[in-house]
């Protein structure tokens, strides 16, 4: 099976630096997503790693270690309009590249 | 911009009736999906497609099933509501190949069986 574990609720204040962590396990491992979603609203993609390392896009950074499972999301000079919840999801290939999904992390951002 | 579209937004319906959940895409996508998620709860996939005439049953079980006729259309369908079926229902698709396989998701219908 697989198991995504992520903080259920972070606070931060704005222009502040905050850092999502994520741990997984999985088997047809293919990747991991970052998705952003707003209370009511659908996901949208912010980050994807499939090698280990640091990829920075803008204000946001996602990191993967596959040896560890791990990976983080990185969100600096954080802006009232970054609260919302953040999705880790896994990649797995079983024959059709699906996605898992945590539970998210809501993230409050407070002046 | 994604353009991947669902309708209706919002639904409150008695238990027992029938129901179609609409969901369409203009990027010419093959693979298609459709997630559940309760409030505070992962998304969990019930369906998915890879092309015209393809559905599968997703990880989460559901009582809904899936038609795939067209490309670009995607609907579910609940035979009979229950309020165990109140939930959020999200759409998705991707580019069929590669192991890159960002998902543009839908805006979501909001279900409320009373």
């Amino acid at each position: 099976g697989q198991n995504i574990d992520q903080p259920t609720e972070m606070t931060a204040t704005e222009g502040a630096i905050v850092q999502i962590n994520c741990t997984y396990q999985t088997s047809g491992f293919n990747g991991l997503f970052w998705y952003q979603q707003h209370a009511g609203e659908a996901p949208t993609f912010l980050s994807y790693n499939v090698l280990d390392g640091l990829e920075e896009k803008g204000r946001f950074s996602s990191f993967l270690s596959r040896s560890k499972g791990y990976s983080y999301l990185l969100l600096k000079e954080l802006q009232m309009k970054d609260s919302a919840s953040y999705l880790c999801a896994v990649g797995r290939n079983t024959g059709f590249q699906k996605l898992v999904f945590g539970t998210g992390t809501r993230l409050l951002v407070s002046p | 911009e994604a353009d991947i579209y669902q309708t209706p937004r919002y639904l409150v319906i008695g238990t027992g009736k029938k129901i179609t959940l609409e969901c369409s895409q203009t990027m010419g996508h093959d693979k298609m999906y459709w997630y559940q998620q309760d409030p505070g709860m992962e998304l969990h996939l019930i369906h998915y497609s890879y092309g015209v005439n393809s559905t599968e049953k997703g990880d989460l079980s559901s009582e809904s099933t899936v038609s795939r006729i067209r490309t670009e259309h995607f609907p579910l369908t609940l035979e009979s509501a229950r309020p165990s079926h109140t939930s959020q229902y999200l759409c998705a698709s991707s580019e069929r190949g590669g192991p890159y396989n960002e998902q543009f998701f839908g805006p979501g219908t909001r279900l409320t069986v009373l």
